[in-house]
């Protein structure tokens, strides 16, 4: 367990429609990132966040949108929903520890949303 | 260009083998991090062993060795005594940036079949 909780774990919707990913980061942790993994791809990453302020920009689409909240949790939405977005999303934080486990991202067990 | 270059899509090993995943990295920073994370068709990321650009000595931990040549910009992970469960998708990832606002850059991934 890396201690990233993320819900739901499975959310299946329909065309046009909005969805929204939560993510909580490991104790202790101040960065949140948010991955996209489409079959059989590698890793996309969308956005991340330090401390509740947006830090870096991936390939995120403009249909997308993420917060990071005071308590440290993070929410992606997804809206106007395509099929091409279904995925598993991950999301993933880092920033405890010492030295380069500090660094290191330990990811949460991912959302996987089917776009029906 | 790509930045983390995992050339083999593919790899069987024989249970009790040991194994070398290859991975390849390009940067201009003088501080940077390598990771190793493997996804089990179950979907989660799991870390596995990291390795700072300033460490001299290779990371291990416990069947999992990273053999870092910094001059050849290579960074392979070494699973000693493969196990079936060792079967998975791994990923080698990179680290550039500074502290708060790191980027993360994920291989395409080395599918690691272990047979009996």
């Amino acid at each position: 367990d890396s201690g990233v909780t993320q819900t739901p774990k499975h959310l299946i919707t329909a065309t046009g429609q909005r969805v929204t990913l939560r993510c909580s980061p490991r104790s202790g942790d101040l960065s949140v990132y948010w991955y996209q993994q489409s079959l059989d791809q590698g890793l996309q990453f969308l956005i991340q966040y330090y401390n509740g302020e947006e830090r870096a920009k991936g390939n995120i689409l403009e249909r997308f949108s993420a917060q990071q909240f005071p308590d440290l949790h993070s929410e992606l939405n997804l809206s106007s929903l395509e099929l091409g977005d279904s995925a598993l999303y991950f999301c993933a934080s880092s920033g405890s520890g010492a030295g380069g486990l500090q660094e290191t991202q330990y990811f949460g067990p991912g959302t996987r949303l089917l776009v029906l | 260009a790509q930045k983390i270059t995992q050339t083999q899509p593919g790899m069987f090993v024989q249970e009790k083998e040991a194994v070398t995943l290859d991975c390849t990295y390009d940067t201009s920073d003088q501080s940077y991090g390598l990771f190793w994370y493997k996804q089990p068709s179950s979907g989660e990321m799991i870390f596995l062993i990291y390795q700072g650009s300033y460490d001299e000595q290779n990371a291990t931990e416990g069947r999992y060795s990273l053999n870092f040549q910094k001059a050849r910009k290579s960074a392979n992970l070494v699973i000693s005594a493969s196990q079936l469960g060792d079967s998975a998708m791994y990923f080698c990832a990179m680290r550039e940036g500074s502290s708060g606002t790191y980027k993360y850059i994920f291989g395409t991934g080395t599918r690691l079949k272990v047979l009996a």
